[in-house]
């Protein structure tokens, strides 16, 4: 357990609301990712930040912003929500160690009306 | 850029053994990670592989040959729970992300 926690689990919204999510971490983990998962397209990243303040952007960033202003706390936010951002947003921290595992939090299922 | 493909969809009988292949292509390679996924849930981490080789891990295994950017992973003794998505993953340069294949969807059957 990576303690990783993201809020909302579930959410519905209408076409043109702005949408936060945040994904939040216990361990002082330094890299944290956002992806989305969709049926034919698996995970793809679409921010992913690397400390405080330092982020970068992924494969599918266009529509997303990120923000990192603590170690613990990795927030997305879709600024005019549309329906292609339905989907089932997973956060993830890259582990301790050599290796680059990733561990992931219980996802976000967002759905845009 | 990274292209990674498995099959979409395997089925497999309880007690059985089953390979799920997964190819990549990539302009540099950090490490092939292995990851379950239940419907519903999050993808859990199984494996890594950096080096040429077999890496046995109970019922799990997992294969990597870099010279032909090929990997497979094999459950032994099939059980019903095992039935899942199967989450190939190659590791980018770029800020240690992965890039993830589509998975495979394995349906274990009595």
């Amino acid at each position: 357990d990576a303690g990783i926690t993201q809020s909302p689990r579930h959410k519905v919204t209408e076409t043109g609301t702005p949408v936060t999510l945040r994904c939040h971490q216990t361990e002082n983990h330094r890299y944290m990712y956002w992806y989305r998962q969709d049926p034919g397209h698996g995970l793809r990243l679409i921010h992913y930040s690397y400390g405080v303040k330092d982020t970068d952007k992924g494969e599918v960033s266009d529509g997303y912003s990120v923000s990192r202003s603590k170690t613990e706390d990795f927030l997305l936010t879709l600024e005019s929500a549309t329906s292609s951002q339905t989907s089932v947003y997973f956060c993830a921290i890259r582990g301790l160690g050599n290796t680059d595992t990733q561990y992931f939090g219980p996802g976000t299922r967002l759905t845009v009306l | 850029g990274q292209n990674i493909d498995q099959p979409t969809e395997m089925t497999a009988t309880e007690g059985a053994i089953v390979q799920i292949n997964c190819t990549y292509q990539t302009s540099g390679f950090n490490g092939l990670f292995w990851y379950q996924q239940h419907a519903g849930e999050a993808p859990t981490f199984l494996s890594y592989n950096v080096l040429d080789g077999l890496e046995e891990k109970g019922r799990f295994s997992s294969f990597l040959s870099r010279s032909k950017g090929y990997s497979y992973l094999l459950l032994k003794e099939l059980q019903m729970k095992d039935s899942a998505s199967y989450l190939c993953a190659v590791n980018s340069n770029s800020g240690y992300a992965l890039n993830f294949g589509k998975g495979t969807s394995l349906l274990v059957t009595p």
